[in-house]
């Protein structure tokens, strides 16, 4: 199976900073015949499922801010939130979709500082 | 939209079957488009994909290698819905089971089912 692993595992920080979580996967994800990655992003408030909100590592699902933004390949990958806003406190997990089973990271823990 | 909505029982006794159905709204079981999914959440084991059915001319099923030999995933399309049953369980199943599509990442979730494992 491949692995995700997601740093840190909490991270607090003020409204309207950036906020960065990084997803590293024990293979690449990275599809060679057509360069894609298949790594998707979500979030989960409490009470919630988890709500899509990147796939193919950058592609923002319709809806989503354009606060929120992915990036990376191959093994390493980064969400990134521009301008922390307070509806933004969740975990977010990354999920890779390369291989079966699909995995889901440990989940980052965001909080307001 | 598509819409999911996972129903069972809240209980289950240890060594029994849990048996879950998540009904489909808005997208068929048998679309040739779709893949349906069972996924649960749990403090020891996160999120945790379970299993997952579609319809490309024939039905297919995949199980998470850890559950093979104890779970089933079965669409019904005159209900247009699909079923879970995981049979022999332990404690170590209880958590939240949600059902989830459309695709090899997870656009649609219902809200999720809390199954508890105990006697």
């Amino acid at each position: 199976d491949i692995v995700m692993t997601q740093s840190p595992d909490s991270l607090a920080v003020s409204l309207g900073e950036r906020a960065t979580i990084n997803c590293k996967s024990s293979q690449s994800v990275l599809w060679s015949s057509n360069n894609m990655n298949y790594l998707a992003w979500y979030q989960q408030k409490p009470g919630q499922p988890p709500k899509l909100l990147i796939y193919w590592a950058s592609t923002r699902e319709s809806g989503v801010p354009d606060r929120f933004s992915g990036s990376g390949s191959g093994t390493d990958f980064t969400l990134t939130i521009s301008s922390l806003q307070a509806e933004d406190v969740a975990v977010y997990y990354c999920q890779q979709y390369y291989g079966t089973p699909n995995t889901f990271g440990q989940g980052t823990k965001l909080e307001i500082k | 939209q598509v819409q999911l909505q996972e129903s069972g029982p809240g209980l289950v006794r240890p060594s029994e079957t849990l048996s879950l159905t998540c009904a489909i709204s808005g997208d068929s079981v048998s679309s040739d488009k779709s893949t349906w999914n069972w996924i649960r959440q749990s403090p020891s084991r996160g999120l945790e994909w379970l299993g997952r059915t579609n319809y490309r001319s024939k039905w297919n099923r995949d199980y998470a290698e850890s559950l093979k030999g104890r779970i089933t995933i079965s669409p019904d399309t005159s209900k247009n819905q699909m079923s879970l049953q995981l049979n022999s369980v332990t404690p170590e199943d209880t958590g939240i089971y949600y059902c989830a599509g459309t695709g090899s990442y997870y656009r649609t979730w219902g809200q999720g089912t809390l199954v508890t494992v105990s006697s």
